[in-house]
């Protein structure tokens, strides 16, 4: 199993400003991955993050509004940019190894933006 | 098509076992069928996955079906504490250690006293 540490747990946020989130996992991973579940909804795969490389964005979302880092396989980051109120949800951070593994999820970043 | 199809809600009595149904009709031979569930505010926790055989573990039984378009979870003997989204998922994308998981609107379990 994968321990998921995401940071900050929860934040509330100016409009306009930006929040970078943090995924560290206690182990290395093959595959991390960036989630936003709005409020009563399902999960929405944001991108997948590549370790060394540009993260593979998911259609609807870009990389000026989400820019991801992988500096190794043990850590990322998610920044949400100049946030507006529909950008309030819970961030999730889920990490994998290989197909036909189980995938682990970390506790989320609740994030409020007023 | 990537998608699952579930229903949007179910109800259970305690102590009974609970039968989840998925749809999976367009699955493809290389992909899995996973499931999930999330209960409320927390993330979401694995619960069993599976290929062409049935599985078991010390949470639920997955059911696939020969023809691999649909799959049922069971939860032998239900408890409050299974009330919660389930999920149930494939897997999309390339081979190997490329994957990901797409998910749907799950179904709301409620387990009742």
């Amino acid at each position: 199993s994968a321990v998921i540490s995401q940071k900050p747990s929860r934040d509330i946020c100016q409009r306009g400003t930006s929040l970078t989130i943090q995924c560290q996992v206690d182990s290395q991973v093959t595959m991390m991955f960036w989630y936003r579940q709005q409020p009563g909804q399902s999960l929405t795969l944001i991108a997948t993050a590549n370790q060394g490389s540009e993260a593979t964005y998911e259609s609807g979302f870009v990389i000026d509004k989400f820019p991801i880092s992988r500096p190794n396989l043990t850590f990322s980051t998610l920044t949400v940019s100049n946030m507006s109120p529909e950008d309030s949800s819970i961030y999730l951070c889920s990490v994998g190894y290989n197909r036909g593994t189980e995938a682990f999820f970390g506790q989320g970043t609740r994030l409020t933006v007023v | 098509d990537a998608k699952t199809t579930q229903p949007t809600s179910m109800d259970c009595a305690e102590g009974r076992a609970a039968n989840l149904p998925c749809n999976h009709s367009t699955i493809s031979g290389n992909e899995y069928v996973y499931w999930y569930r999330q209960i409320h505010s927390q993330g979401p926790q694995y619960i069993i996955h599976g290929l062409k055989n049935n599985e078991t573990n010390e949470m639920a039984s997955l059911i696939i079906t020969e023809d691999r378009k649909s799959s049922t979870l069971i939860l032998p003997h239900a408890t409050l504490r299974d009330t919660a989204v389930y999920y149930c998922i494939r897997t999309t994308g390339g081979g190997g250690s490329n994957y990901k998981l797409t998910f749907g609107k799950g179904t709301l379990l409620t387990v009742n006293p």
